[in-house]
């Protein structure tokens, strides 16, 4: 069965550095997600991507995140300087539509990639 | 602004039996969507259960059912015949409803811990 993976399974880096987390969608999914998960919190959304742009994000994905997709298969999500509340599990989704009315709208996810910063 | 709220942070039953997990949410929209997600250990999030608002049917797949209460903000899973594979952190969450397509911004509860004891 198809399914979503990520890249790394967990990072650990120094705060300040740059991160790039990689995530391969599922082939023939069009739109893409990127949401997170702070250690005891709730998972929450940061940017959803269409069409090679930004189609929605949150009050969380500010300038120090960035998303792309370099080259039609992968879908990355960069933070540029790391802060320690960066810390958490980041979570990459794809979905065959963006209408959740039917059933191609539904959101697959990867198993995550947990991010810790020093 | 949408919450999602799931009271009960970790739960167990025999298996064999039947549990039910709580949720509720706030919103002021009219159309929008509620999941039900699973999260093995390890694994990826999936959908279990969807549900329109719109609709009064509760919906139901296989052993798993919800109680949707739209005037009290409800929406109640529950698993009958629970399995040792039902074990898994599982998720509530709402999306709303917006033409074009939802984007896949989920807004998820805290999560509940299930554990089904042989």
């Amino acid at each position: 069965e198809p399914e979503v993976t990520q890249t790394p399974s967990h990072q650990v880096t120094q705060m300040g550095q740059e991160v790039i987390l990689r995530c391969v969608p599922i082939s023939n999914h069009l739109y893409f997600y990127w949401y997170r998960q702070i250690l005891g919190q709730k998972v929450e959304f940061l940017v959803s991507f269409y069409n090679n742009e930004i189609s929605e994000k949150s009050e969380i994905f500010d300038d120090q995140f960035s998303v792309e997709r370099p080259d039609g298969s992968n879908f990355t999500l960069k933070i540029r300087s790391t802060k320690l509340e960066d810390s958490a599990m980041y979570f990459c989704a794809s979905s065959a539509s963006g209408g959740v009315v039917f059933d191609t709208g539904e959101l697959f996810f990867g198993e995550g990639s947990r991010l810790t910063v020093l | 602004a949408q919450t999602v709220t799931q009271s009960q942070p970790e739960m167990s039953v025999q298996e064999a039996e039947t549990v039910t997990l709580s949720c509720t949410y706030d919103t002021s929209e009219n159309n929008y969507y509620l999941f039900w997600y699973k999260q093995p250990p390890s694994r990826q999030m999936i959908l279990v259960i969807r549900q329109e608002a719109y609709k009064q049917q509760n919906a139901t797949e296989n052993r798993f059912s919800v109680n949707f209460q739209k005037a009290a903000k409800s929406f109640s899973l529950k698993i009958s015949d629970s399995q040792l594979g039902d074990t898994a952190m599982y998720f509530c969450a709402f999306m709303k409803h917006s033409y074009g397509g939802s984007q896949g911004n989920l807004i998820f509860g805290k999560g509940t811990k299930l554990s089904v004891k042989p």
